[in-house]
């Protein structure tokens, strides 16, 4: 049963320290994305690379916030420094293809507290 | 105001009610509709696709009203196990980069 992955599943840090979380989205899968839900803003998407190239991060805080995938089987969206409002849970999802109604499978999340 | 709109809820039913969710969005280029179930503390999940000619899944039916940015999903017969929060899902720029913009979610309570 192919799922995504994602490590670690908590993370607790001091402002200003950095974050890293990783993914591996499904095998064969060919476009990933990054996503930070909270309860004010519910799920917003961040990143979002196809064929590891990434195409839109207009999401994502470009001072603190990078994303990238080294390879087709890791994705890695790095904070620093972070912050306390970077408190939520980052989802990352991957999917077979850019059609219209290509599913998105969600991995389990890393729930992230900044002190 | 936000592009995917959604009534947060709590709905609370009975078991065996029939309840419906509503759901508005206002990029009318949108071209493709979803709607996801997230249980609590766990990742969204997709539940079924929106098509034109609305579609229905055992309990469940989606419908699209294009004219009216307006997407709907019933569910008959509820069970405990529906107890869930319903994200309605919009795919902002259609196939080409399939871009999912989520509403904030409606949360169901079935009660025994």
């Amino acid at each position: 049963d192919a799922r995504v992955t994602q490590t670690p599943r908590h993370k607790v840090t001091e402002m200003g320290q950095e974050v890293t979380m990783r993914c591996q989205p499904i095998l064969g899968h060919n476009t990933v994305f990054w996503y930070r839900q909270t309860m004010m803003q519910g799920l917003e998407l961040l990143a979002y690379f196809r064929n590891r190239a990434p195409l839109d991060d207009s999401g994502m805080p470009k001072d603190r916030f990078s994303a990238e995938m080294p390879d087709a089987t890791l994705a890695t969206l790095k904070i620093q420094p972070s912050e306390p409002r970077d408190s939520a849970v980052y989802f990352c999802a991957s999917g077979p293809g850019q059609g219209h109604y290509n599913e998105q499978f969600f991995g389990p999340g890393t729930r992230l507290t900044v002190l | 105001r936000k592009e995917v709109e959604q009534d947060p809820g709590p709905f609370n039913v009975p078991e065996g009610a029939t309840v419906a969710f509503n759901c508005t969005y206002s990029n009318s280029a949108s071209q493709s509709f979803f709607w996801y179930r997230q249980d609590c503390r766990k990742e969204p999940k997709l539940l079924m696709s929106v098509y034109s000619s609305g579609n229905e899944d055992g309990r469940f039916t989606a419908q699209l009203n294009r004219a009216s940015q307006y997407i709907s999903l019933l569910i008959r017969d509820s069970k405990l196990s529906d107890s869930a929060t319903y994200l309605c899902v919009v795919n902002r720029n259609g196939g080409a980069t399939n871009k999912l913009i989520f509403g904030t979610g409606t949360l169901l309570a079935v009660q025994p």
